[in-house]
């Protein structure tokens, strides 16, 4: 079965350009998860969605938007970028709703580099 | 204070010894605890979980909890050059949404 799949692998933008990543999670699985993680850092939760409704944010500016649709694939899109947005950004899926803890099963990321 | 903190700087350690990794957490009322490893340019890969006090085994890997010291701890038995890695600890917040410490690296030396 494949695994949560990410895309694109790396991406360079400028700074004040836009961005969209995206992700699928396994089949069977109804819950994504957003991770931002900086160099040299442990990734930071940015959003939650089950079931097409955002379920968690963290602390991130409202730069930072996602969506889930209704095969439960997900978009994380950032605006007018930062070099600080530059990280590697981890989806997430688990199979229930967040109120139940089941496992997390990371993607590889999408490598973002901002210039 | 971080949320969750791992301090200790890189670990190496001699193939076949025992890697000690440790981890404080801030919200009391944390219920349960992961370890994750994440070999360079991968994601992050769940490699055990603890909710009650004590010990938990699974294989060379035993993670242990100690809710009244805020604390928990990984111990990688007969270390492994494919045990090399970062080890990412992270708290479950509820709902699960995980928070992270920074990670420790683990070079196992042959």
């Amino acid at each position: 079965d494949a695994g949560v799949t990410q895309s694109p692998t790396h991406l360079i933008k400028t700074r004040g350009q836009q961005v969209t990543l995206r992700c699928s999670p396994i089949s069977g699985h109804k819950s994504v998860s957003w991770y931002q993680q900086v160099l040299g850092q442990g990734p930071q939760f940015i959003f939650q969605y089950y079931e097409k409704e955002e379920r968690g944010r963290g602390n991130f500016p409202d730069r930072f938007s996602a969506r889930q649709f209704p095969n439960y694939s997900s978009e994380l899109n950032v605006n007018a970028l930062l070099l600080g947005d530059s990280a590697l950004y981890l989806c997430a899926s688990s199979t229930g709703p967040p109120e139940k803890w089941q496992p997390q099963h990371f993607g590889d990321g999408t490598r973002l580099s901002i210039l | 204070q971080k949320e969750v903190e791992q301090n200790s700087g890189p670990l190496s350690v001699p193939e076949g010894a025992i890697a000690s990794l440790n981890c404080t957490y801030s919200d009391r009322g944390s219920q349960s605890f992961f370890w994750y490893r994440q070999y360079s340019g991968k994601s992050p890969e769940l490699i055990m979980f603890i909710y009650s006090n004590g010990d938990k085994e699974d294989g060379r890997f035993t993670a242990q909890l100690n809710k009244a010291s805020q604390y928990v701890s990984l111990l990688i038995r007969d270390s492994q050059p494919s045990d090399s890695a970062t080890y990412l600890c992270a708290v479950n917040r509820g709902n699960n949404r995980l928070a992270f410490g920074k990670g420790n690296q683990v070079v196992v030396i042959p």
